[in-house]
């Protein structure tokens, strides 16, 4: 699996943007850029994916280099309940694969 | 919003005992897996599960784990004989296309 490199920890002040970055300079052509977070004592929770384009949902931003080696999970407003370990992942285009899962980066959120 | 759960919610067993988590993925999903996660560690992949049979496994999941999908909707991690080092929290999850939804994880403590 192509490997992903995250700082280990980030801070942000509540309601303010936050950009957590992901390097991944081995990526392959079909390989898709998914971003995971595990709230405390809970499991994963799906946050957005890509492939090449820049992607929007209700949680987040992703924003995806040109040259795809690198990729930027933006939280427009980040809020207490953002305060999790976020996970970038990369994976195959094959529906079923399993996600490998780094350290990610853990990320607080200060009131 | 449909949602994967898992009982119970944490399991205390002494080495050497059988212990039987349990999980029901969401009812039109078609992957179901199992990862765990030691204390302070990252999320470990151990099976993953399609159409009746495992498609993929990890190292850890040696002859002392199983998998069963008894019926239509549970889906079933046996550990056969737990040692300490089997401590940890498991977590089930399972998709029908690329997005892996994740259950809360059943702690599992071996004394």
């Amino acid at each position: 699996d192509a490997k992903t490199t995250q700082p280990n920890s980030m801070e942000s002040n509540e309601e303010e943007p936050v950009h957590l970055p992901c390097n991944h300079s081995t990526i392959s052509g079909t390989d898709y850029i998914h971003w995971y977070r595990q709230l405390p004592s809970q499991g994963p929770e799906y946050v957005i994916h890509g492939l090449t384009s820049n992607v929007n949902n209700r949680m987040a931003s992703l924003a995806i280099a040109e040259d795809r080696k690198s990729s930027t999970l933006i939280l427009h407003r980040a809020t207490l309940r953002d305060a999790a370990v976020y996970y970038c992942i990369l994976r195959g285009p094959v529906w079923g694969t399993p996600l490998v899962f780094g350290k990610g980066t853990r990320l607080s959120v200060i009131a | 919003e449909p949602e994967v759960t898992q009982t119970p919610s944490h399991q205390v067993t002494q080495m050497g005992q059988e212990v039987i988590l349990r999980c029901v993925p969401i009812s039109n999903h078609l992957y179901f897996y199992w990862y765990r996660q030691i204390l302070g560690q990252k999320v470990e992949f151990l099976v993953s599960f399609y159409n009746n049979e495992i498609s993929e496994k990890s190292e850890i999941f040696d002859d002392q784990f199983s998998v069963e999908r008894p019926d239509g909707s549970n889906f079933t991690l046996k550990i056969r004989s737990t040692k300490l080092e089997d401590s940890a929290m498991y977590f089930c999850a399972s998709t029908r296309a690329d997005t892996q939804y994740f259950g809360p994880g059943t702690r599992l403590t071996v004394l």
